[in-house]
């Protein structure tokens, strides 16, 4: 089984400035991991994996997360949030052989003017 | 391409009641799973359908059963309806497209049930 902890419910951050929010994943096989965005009252975008290969990796919308096996984390950064970056971000696990998508609970962030 | 769609966008049923809900997946895509999001919650996965059959279930009861039809497209279906069960209900599609196949999911827009 797989589990996801993502260590901020709600990170409020100013325009411009840079941005970390944390994910980490407990598994006893090995994972895809990946970083979902909400917006309000949509379904879920998908703004980056990790497969395999190079441990940073680069999203959409200038976002980059960077899987650190050893301590089974993949937090995603921003080095200049914008308005519009407000959303709930989700963190998800996947097994490599099967199908299904493990979610945190999910991060808040809301960028201020 | 339309990406993944549901229907309908919004639903309100009472206690008791059953309900069902539509996704058709993106296109290109044949398996198709079920999340449950409850308010300030992650999706909770519900369960998966590919070739029409149920091949995976998350932690969920016997009155949230499913469909897949011959063209991909997926049914929900949940009965005895409670409070808790009011949820956004999200559809996501997979396929061998998009690189790493069936472990890259999309999702559609949801639906929202209310159960009074």
């Amino acid at each position: 089984a797989q589990s996801v902890t993502q260590l901020d419910s709600q990170v409020p951050v100013f325009e411009e400035a840079p941005v970390e929010l944390r994910c980490n994943y407990s598994s006893s096989v090995s994972v895809y991991l990946f970083w979902y965005v909400q917006y309000p009252n949509q379904g879920l975008q998908l703004l980056l994996k990790y497969l395999s290969g190079s441990t940073l990796v680069k999203g959409i919308n200038g976002f980059e997360a960077e899987f650190n096996k050893s301590q089974t984390s993949f937090h995603l950064r921003k080095p200049s949030v914008h308005i519009s970056d407000t959303a709930e971000y989700f963190c998800a696990v996947s097994p490599g052989s099967a199908r299904q998508l493990t979610f945190g609970s999910g991060t808040q962030l809301t960028v201020l003017p | 391409d339309a990406g993944v769609t549901q229907s309908p966008t919004h639903l309100i049923k009472t206690r008791g009641q059953q309900v069902t809900l539509r996704c058709s997946p993106k296109s290109g895509h044949d398996t198709v799973s079920w999340y449950q999001q409850a308010l300030g919650q992650g999706p909770q996965f519900i369960f998966q359908y590919y070739e029409e059959e149920e091949r995976q279930r998350g932690n969920f009861p016997d009155r949230f059963s499913g469909h897949q039809f011959p063209n991909y497209s997926s049914e929900l279906n949940v009965n005895a309806l409670l409070l808790g069960d009011s949820a956004l209900y999200l559809c996501a599609s997979s396929g061998l497209q998009g690189g790493v196949g069936y472990n890259e999911q999309f999702f559609g827009p949801g639906t929202r049930l209310t159960v009074l």
